[in-house]
């Protein structure tokens, strides 16, 4: 079955390291996303791609990094410069079409500081 | 002012109850519109598109108002698999989708 993998499910990072989020897809999306959930909170965009190659700032980019080096593949880096990284960490795609199809999401990570 | 914004709730409502929630967008440009669900802990999944004629997928009904600015989610008969938390998603930029933070259904026996 076609869908989004994300991992790990739970990951705990120390202060002033940099961790990576994987994610993966095997529905031959061209756009991916990468959103931030709060408690009480909507998503909010970290970074956005389009294509293989490109990707662009979302809302919320600060402290953050991606690549997108592969069609399937859109890993999150979340940086020492993250002041606030314990989130919940929602990748998803799209068709190119997404008014009409919406996102699919993976079933996140949730990222904790230690 | 958020560009989307939902009641958070909760949402007390009994088995079989008909329940509904708006949800209000900033941008009059605002082009696609969607009701997501999320349960607790998971990730959201698409419950609806919405359409400008207004549509009905079973027991949901979902319809947008463009004078006004919002959306809506009707929910008929309800059950207690419906708990949880509905988001509304507002499209106005290619490729870039705004989520609502969210309201909270609770279903009661």
């Amino acid at each position: 079955d076609g869908g989004i993998t994300q991992s790990p499910k739970y990951l705990f990072r120390k202060e002033g390291q940099n961790v990576t989020l994987s994610c993966e897809q095997n529905l031959n999306h061209d756009a991916m996303y990468w959103y931030r959930q709060d408690p009480g909170q909507g998503l909010r965009l970290i970074y956005y791609s389009q294509i293989v190659n490109d990707f662009q700032k979302g809302d919320i980019a600060e402290g953050y990094s991606v690549s997108r080096e592969k069609k399937e593949s859109f890993p999150l880096t979340v940086t020492s410069a993250q002041k606030n990284p314990t989130a919940f960490y929602l990748c998803a795609s799209s068709k190119d079409s997404i008014v009409n199809y919406g996102y699919t999401f993976g079933s996140g990570t949730r990222l904790t500081v230690v | 002012r958020k560009e989307v914004e939902q009641d958070p709730g909760p949402f007390n409502v009994p088995e079989g109850a008909t329940v509904a929630f708006n949800c209000t967008y900033s941008n009059s440009a605002s082009q696609s519109f969607f009701w997501y669900r999320q349960d607790c802990r998971k990730e959201p999944k698409l419950l609806m598109s919405v359409y400008s004629s207004g549509n009905e997928d079973g027991r949901f009904t979902a319809q947008l108002n463009r004078a006004s600015q919002y959306i809506s989610l009707l929910i008929r008969d309800s059950k207690l698999s419906d708990s949880a938390t509905y988001l509304c998603v507002v499209n106005w930029n290619f490729n870039k989708f705004y989520f609502g933070s969210g309201t909270k259904l609770n279903v009661k026996p």
